[in-house]
């Protein structure tokens, strides 16, 4: 499976956005991009993903750039509910499971 | 609506004791998958069943670890001589296969399984 780097932790304050970037340089074409979010003691969950194009959706926004080597994901207005573990992975849709990093840490301030 | 369900969500085991965790899944779907996550670490996949059948247990990680789902529903991970390295949060995620939309998968809140 092609591999991501993320940042480790991040911060930010509530009510500003937050970018968190995602390198995947051996992506194959073939590749959906995913982010799923943990919050505190509970499971994973599905934040979006995209395969080319940039992507909204009621929680965030999708970059993908042109050559599809890293991807940010938005979070236009942070709130303290946003603090969880990002994970960005990659995925071939012939493939079922998820196979996750340790993804990065958001802390968000008051 | 509801999500889908673990039990326990807390087990503790002595050391070679059998341990069998629940998954009850979204109604519905088709997929059922289990993953281990060790303590700061992101999940592991361990299995994978569509309805009944098992096609992928490529991620157990010994014979100790079996996994069944007999009628296509709720799953079981059984944890036969339980090992102190066998703690950690085991999740389990159901998914509903539509040809042409993307498939996510709901995950579960998990079983921590802590092994004296």
């Amino acid at each position: 499976d092609a591999k991501t780097t993320q940042p480790n932790s991040m911060e930010s304050n509530e009510e500003e956005p937050v970018h968190l970037p995602c390198n995947h340089s051996t992506i194959s074409g073939t590749d959906y991009i995913h982010w799923y979010r943990q919050l505190p003691s509970q499971g994973p969950e599905y934040v979006i993903h995209g395969l080319t194009s940039n992507v909204n959706n009621r929680m965030a926004s999708l970059a993908i750039a042109e050559d599809r080597k890293s991807s940010t994901l938005i979070l236009h207005r942070a709130t303290l509910r946003d603090a969880a573990v990002y994970y960005c992975i990659l995925r071939d849709l012939g493939r079922t499971a998820l196979i996750f990093g340790k993804g990065t840490t958001l802390s968000v301030s008051s | 609506g509801a999500g889908v369900s673990q039990s326990p969500r807390y087990k503790v085991a002595k050391r070679g004791q059998d341990v069998a965790l629940r998954c009850d899944p979204i109604s519905g779907h088709v997929s059922l998958f289990w993953y281990q996550q060790a303590l700061g670490q992101g999940p592991e996949f361990l299995t994978y069943f569509q309805n009944e059948a098992q096609l992928d247990k490529s991620g157990l990680p010994s014979d100790r670890f079996f996994a069944e789902r007999p009628e296509g529903s709720v799953s079981t991970l059984k944890i036969q001589r339980t090992q102190q390295e066998d703690s950690a949060v085991y999740l389990c995620a159901s998914s509903s296969p539509i040809p042409g939309a993307y498939n996510e998968q709901f995950f579960g809140p998990g079983t921590r399984l802590t092994v004296l």
